[in-house]
């Protein structure tokens, strides 16, 4: 089944404890990205990456990290998280990075406290 | 310019009625006008797309009407049934690798 996969889906977590969010995708996609979604404000890109070790800022880079070693993972690193950070984050994935669907992962919901 | 604005951001409409969600863009160099559809605790889904060489598709209950001239899209849904309340986000081809803008998103309930 043709899907991206997120892990954890739920986590809480202390101020500054870094954390990982790891995100795969089975469907051979180029491009892959990370938003986060908060009431009110929709869906924004994080960061993006357009191929294996290619990887850009996107909206609301701040306080994020990624690395793209492989064409299937895209993690989301918060090496020092805030309870700014606090949101619902999704990544996604597409055959290329125009004009083509998004396939979008089930969610991460994170709380920093 | 890189912004894709959506109204109302919510909508209450009885079943059986027409569900009308609008958007609107400033970059003319969007070319790629999806709608997402998303229900609770999952992620959002592509619902339906247009691009701009046509003026309205439709899928099923689903249309999308386009006006490139006034820079506006929109989403009808006709018939609308409970098993459409969800959260729906129109977006816009960006830019320099960034895909999708997408707008704030519509909250639609279909009451029975």
């Amino acid at each position: 089944e043709a899907q991206v996969t997120q892990n954890p889906r739920y986590l809480i977590t202390v101020t500054g404890k870094k954390l990982t969010v790891t995100c795969s995708q089975n469907m051979n996609h180029e491009y892959m990205s990370w938003y986060r979604q908060d009431p009110g404000l929709g869906l924004r890109q994080i960061y993006y990456s357009m191929n294996v070790e290619v990887t850009d800022k996107g909206d609301v880079p701040e306080g994020y990290k990624v690395s793209r070693k492989e064409k299937r993972n895209f993690p989301l690193i918060l090496e020092s998280p805030s309870p700014n950070q606090t949101s619902l984050y999704f990544c996604a994935s597409s055959f290329r990075w125009r004009n083509t669907e998004a396939f979008f992962g089930q969610g991460t919901r994170l709380t920093v406290v | 310019q890189q912004q894709v604005k959506q109204s109302p951001q919510s909508l209450i409409v009885q079943k059986g009625g027409i569900s009308i969600i609008n958007c609107a863009y400033e970059n003319t160099a969007f070319d790629y006008f999806p709608w997402y559809q998303q229900f609770p605790g999952k992620g959002p889904a592509l619902l339906i797309a247009i691009r701009p060489d046509v003026s309205e598709k439709k899928e099923g209950r689903f249309t999308i009407s386009f006006n490139k001239s006034a820079k506006q899209f929109s989403l009808h849904i006709m018939d609308s049934q409970p098993g459409d309340s969800a959260t729906y986000f129109c977006a816009a081809n960006g830019q320099a690798g960034t895909a999708l803008i997408f707008g704030k998103g519509t909250t639609l309930s279909v009451s029975s």
